[in-house]
């Protein structure tokens, strides 16, 4: 049971170009969301986050939109940058059935950005 | 700021052997997390502990894996016998606000088992 999806396994993009990395979540009670980037042989670093309450949040580069009523929510990076290339990786934070705060992940979409 | 250190980097073990994964967290940090990444998957939570106590270890097969924080600092993570479906990268991350607040990832240790 999937409840964080990217469907997207890589996308490929021209520097200078707009990233758009997108996220479809099932749980309507995930009220946090984050992204993180990841680079070969490091652990995923934070990257921006947004709470359930907002549409937009926007740091820089990085812009998340979130879409309640659609469970979507995306990550746009403008303009792209060859050091942007890595897997990024989208987040959901929940309740678990312990009852504690936990964050779910999906299974990451490879960033290509092409000089 | 030091941040998460994860030792050893990679391990090769042969199946039916244990090993041992060891994590220093942020200093400060009262809460940390053990995920297991699969090859192709995104991380999936193992354990997480508020300071030495745990808080979740509804994922963690409990027949084989075991993780213990004495202190409420440095945790280890420990998985006896090894099967090959263990192959993955192991990681540590801390956060200072429990989930929610960003965590923040070791190194991670890649473990293959042969």
């Amino acid at each position: 049971d999937q409840q964080v999806k990217q469907n997207s396994p890589s996308l490929s993009v021209q520097e200078g170009r707009i990233s758009i990395l997108n996220c479809d979540y099932t749980n309507s009670m995930f009220d946090y969301f984050l992204w993180y980037k990841k680079y070969p042989a490091e652990g995923p670093t934070f990257l921006i986050s947004i709470s359930s309450i907002k549409d937009k949040n926007e740091d820089g580069r990085f812009t998340v939109f979130l879409n309640k009523s659609a469970k979507h929510l995306s990550l746009h990076i403008v303009p792209s940058q060859p050091g942007d290339s890595a897997v990024y990786f989208c987040a959901a934070r929940g309740i678990s059935g312990a009852g504690s705060y936990q964050l779910t992940f999906g299974k990451g979409t490879k960033l290509s950005v092409i000089p | 700021e030091a941040g998460v250190a994860q030792s050893p980097r990679y391990k090769i073990i042969e199946k039916r052997q244990s090993v041992a994964f060891w994590c220093n967290p942020i200093s400060g940090h009262a809460t940390l997390y053990w995920y297991q990444q699969i090859l192709g998957q995104g991380p999936k939570l193992l354990i997480q502990f508020q300071n030495n106590g745990v808080v979740d270890d509804s994922q963690l097969p409990k027949d084989r894996f075991s993780a213990e924080r004495l202190k409420g600092v440095d945790s280890t993570l420990k998985i006896q016998p090894a099967k090959l479906e263990d192959s993955a990268v192991y990681l540590c991350a801390s956060s200072s606000q429990g989930v929610g607040a960003e965590a923040f990832f070791g190194q991670g240790t890649r473990l293959t088992v042969v």
